[in-house]
Parts: structure tokens; C-alpha cells; sequence
């Protein structure tokens, strides 16, 4: 079936450094791919997303790439500030409209 | 504001009660969701309702009954509440017909029971 998994939390980095938070999926076709952040207290927005192989999706500073010869989204983000600091979620859409979530990671940026 | 509310933002009810939480979005949008996340944040689909129609319907208890009077509204409605029912509940709503299925989350009701 159709899964999303994502590297276990959680992540503490300080301020300014490389960010790289892996998520793998196992699908029929070519989903689309999607992260999405969570801030403290709040609902989970949308960050960036792919719909196609080798698109890269970018916001914020944060980038990731849709590879197909590796089922992999990895979420990147060159400098980190503290204001990054949240969980993130890797997804894939499947059928029926249906959203399907990784584990979620826990990031904190200290400064 | 164009967004998707949920009402209560906290509810705290003891075990065996019976309680609902509303969701309303004003995007337009045709289809509306229902998601728990648990303790440890894992995120997952309760119910789907795409004009007011059910199309998804994951393993959930049948206590838990979600109500769409129009395609703007998603309520879910709990009957006998038990205390593994403590969850954070999103609300969440996209227009379908699209390939990349984005969708907008509401911030989430925090059910306690005691």
C-alpha cells in the first residue's frame, strides 16, 4: 500500500545550520509529494510541494526534490533560524483525495 | 478572514459524555476532512466528505459520526466518549478536480476526557 516514511526526531540544530530531514514513500504511479509545517499550537500549513518527477519545491528557504529513482522527498533548508523550529510533515496524495502523512519531525533551532 | 474554523479550540468532558466539534471553511472549497493526531503527533484521516457525500471512511469507532449539512461545514459529532479519544482534532478542506490535492487546515481542537 501507500506509505510515507520519514526519519525519526527529533532534530536540535543550532541557528544557521544545514537542515536535511529524509522522507522516503512507496506508492502505485507518481503521487504527488508535499511538506508540511506545524508551528507550536497551531494547524499544519502547507511548505512546499512537488507534482511530478525531478520537480523541486521551494519556500522559505526550504527546498525539496521529487526523485523517482530513489521514492524520496527530502526536505533541505541551508540555514535554519529559530523561527524554523516546529514539526514537519512529509505527505503523498493517493486516491480519493486522501492525503497520506509521514511520522512527522520534531525540529527546534536553539540560537 | 478566509480560513477553516473549528469550534471549540479546547474541550475538556469526562468519560461516557457526549460531545461535537464544529468546521466551517469559507475558501469555496468541496471537500472537507477530519484528522486526529495523537500524543506523539502522528497525524491520521478519520473522514472525508466531498459535497456533502462521504468517500472516505477510515477504521474508526462508529461512536464518532460526522455530519455535513452543506459543503462548507464538516461537524463531528462523539458519542461516549472514552479516554483514548484525547486527541488534537484538525479540520481541513481542498477543492478537488486537482491534480496536486493541496489542503488547508484548520488550527485544531484539543479534547481532553477525563
Amino acid at each position: 500500500g501507500n506509505s510515507v516514511t520519514q526519519m525519526e526526531g527529533p532534530v536540535t540544530l543550532s541557528e544557521e545550520a544545514f537542515l536535511t530531514i529524509n522522507c522516503t514513500y512507496t506508492a502505485t504511479g507518481y503521487p504527488s509529494l508535499f511538506w508540511y509545517v506545524q508551528y507550536p499550537g497551531e494547524g499544519l500549513q502547507l511548505l512546499l510541494k512537488a507534482t511530478k518527477a525531478d520537480d523541486k519545491g521551494s519556500n522559505k528557504g526550504f527546498e525539496a526534490t521529487y526523485r523517482k529513482e530513489t521514492t524520496s522527498f527530502h526536505l533541505e533548508k541551508g540555514s535554519v533560524q529559530v523561527s524554523d523550529s516546529a514539526v514537519y510533515f512529509c505527505a503523498q496524495e493517493t486516491s480519493g483525495s486522501r492525503l497520506t502523512f509521514g511520522e512527522g519531525t520534531q525540529l527546534t533551532v536553539n540560537p | 478572514d478566509t480560513a477553516v474554523s473549528q469550534t471549540p479550540k479546547y474541550l475538556v468532558t469526562q468519560m461516557g459524555n457526549d460531545k461535537s466539534i464544529k468546521c466551517e471553511q469559507n475558501l469555496g472549497h468541496d471537500t472537507m476532512y477530519w484528522y486526529k493526531q495523537d500524543s506523539k503527533k502522528f497525524l491520521k484521516i478519520m473522514f472525508s466528505y466531498n459535497n456533502k457525500e462521504l468517500i472516505i471512511n477510515e477504521t474508526v469507532p462508529n461512536r464518532f459520526s460526522p455530519k455535513s449539512p452543506d459543503k462548507a461545514h464538516l461537524n463531528l459529532h462523539i458519542n461516549s466518549l472514552e479516554l483514548g479519544d484525547s486527541a488534537v482534532y484538525f479540520c481541513a478542506s481542498s477543492l478537488s478536480g486537482q491534480k496536486n490535492n493541496e489542503q488547508f487546515f484548520g488550527p485544531g481542537t484539543r479534547l481532553t476526557v477525563l
